[in-house]
C-alpha cells in the first residue's frame, strides 16, 4: 500500500530565511508526487508535481521541490520565505500501478516570521 | 479559484438527519473525486467518479453514497448522521481517470454534526 510521511507537524522559520517542508513516500510503483498547500478556511491549492523527467521541480509561488528516488523523499522548498508562505502544506502521492486516488500526508503547518 | 465549485460551504444539522453535498467540476474535467478532512484521520479519499461511473473507492461509509450526472457535476449523499462525520469534505477534479495530472480541489462543504 502506498503511503506518506510529513515527519514534522510544524515548521517555523523567519522571514527571507530559506523554506524546507519534508515529504517521504512509499509506493510500489513508480511514483506521481503532489504538493498542495491550504490557507485557513480554503481548498487545496495545487503547487507543483513531479511525474518523470528532471528531478528538481519548479512550481508556483517561487516553490520547488526536488524528487529522490534513493532515498525516496520529495522535499518542498523555497530559498526565501514569506509571512504570506504561512499555511497548511500537504505531500501527495499517486501510485504509478493504482492510479486513481492520491494519498496524503500528515501535514506541515509552515509558521513564517517577520 | 481552482474552477471546481462546492455548495454549501457550511452545513450543521442533527444527528440521524440526511444531507447532499453538490460539487461542479472544472470546465472539461471528467473525473470528480471526494475527499474527507478531519483533524484525526487527515485527508481520507472517499470515491472517485469518472464520466458518470464509478472508478474507484476508499474509506467511504455504507451511510455515505455519491454519484455523477449527465453535465458531470456530483453529490455526496451523507445519511443517519453521527457526530464523528463532522469535518471538511472535499471535491476535486481532473481531466482524466487515472491522475496523470494534478487534481483541482473545491474550497469544501464544512460539516457539523450536532
Amino acid at each position: 500500500a502506498q503511503s506518506v510521511a510529513q515527519p514534522e507537524d510544524q515548521v517555523n522559520v523567519a522571514e527571507g530565511n530559506p523554506l524546507t517542508v519534508k515529504c517521504t513516500y512509499s509506493v510500489s510503483g513508480n511514483p506521481y508526487l503532489f504538493w498542495y498547500v491550504q490557507y485557513p478556511n480554503r481548498g487545496l491549492q495545487f503547487l507543483l508535481k513531479y511525474i518523470t523527467g528532471d528531478n528538481l521541480v519548479k512550481g508556483s509561488y517561487g516553490f520547488e521541490a526536488e524528487f529522490n528516488k534513493s532515498q525516496t523523499s520529495f522535499h518542498l522548498k523555497k530559498p526565501s520565505a514569506l509571512v504570506s508562505d504561512s499555511a497548511l502544506y500537504f505531500c501527495a502521492v499517486r501510485d504509478g500501478a493504482a492510479g486513481n486516488k492520491l494519498t496524503f500526508g500528515g501535514g506541515t503547518r509552515v509558521l513564517v516570521k517577520p | 479559484d481552482s474552477g471546481v465549485t462546492q455548495t454549501p460551504k457550511h452545513l450543521i444539522t442533527a444527528t440521524g438527519q440526511r444531507v447532499t453535498l453538490r460539487c461542479s467540476p472544472r470546465s472539461g474535467d471528467l473525473s470528480v473525486y471526494w475527499y474527507q478532512q478531519s483533524l484525526d484521520q487527515g485527508l481520507q479519499f472517499l470515491i472517485q467518479y469518472y464520466n458518470g461511473e464509478e472508478r474507484a473507492k476508499g474509506n467511504i461509509l455504507e451511510r455515505f453514497s455519491a454519484q455523477q450526472f449527465p453535465d458531470l457535476h456530483s453529490e455526496l449523499n451523507l445519511s443517519s448522521l453521527e457526530l464523528g462525520d463532522s469535518a471538511l469534505y472535499f471535491c476535486a477534479s481532473s481531466v482524466g481517470p487515472n491522475l496523470n495530472t494534478e487534481a483541482f480541489f473545491g474550497q469544501g462543504t464544512r460539516l457539523t454534526v450536532v
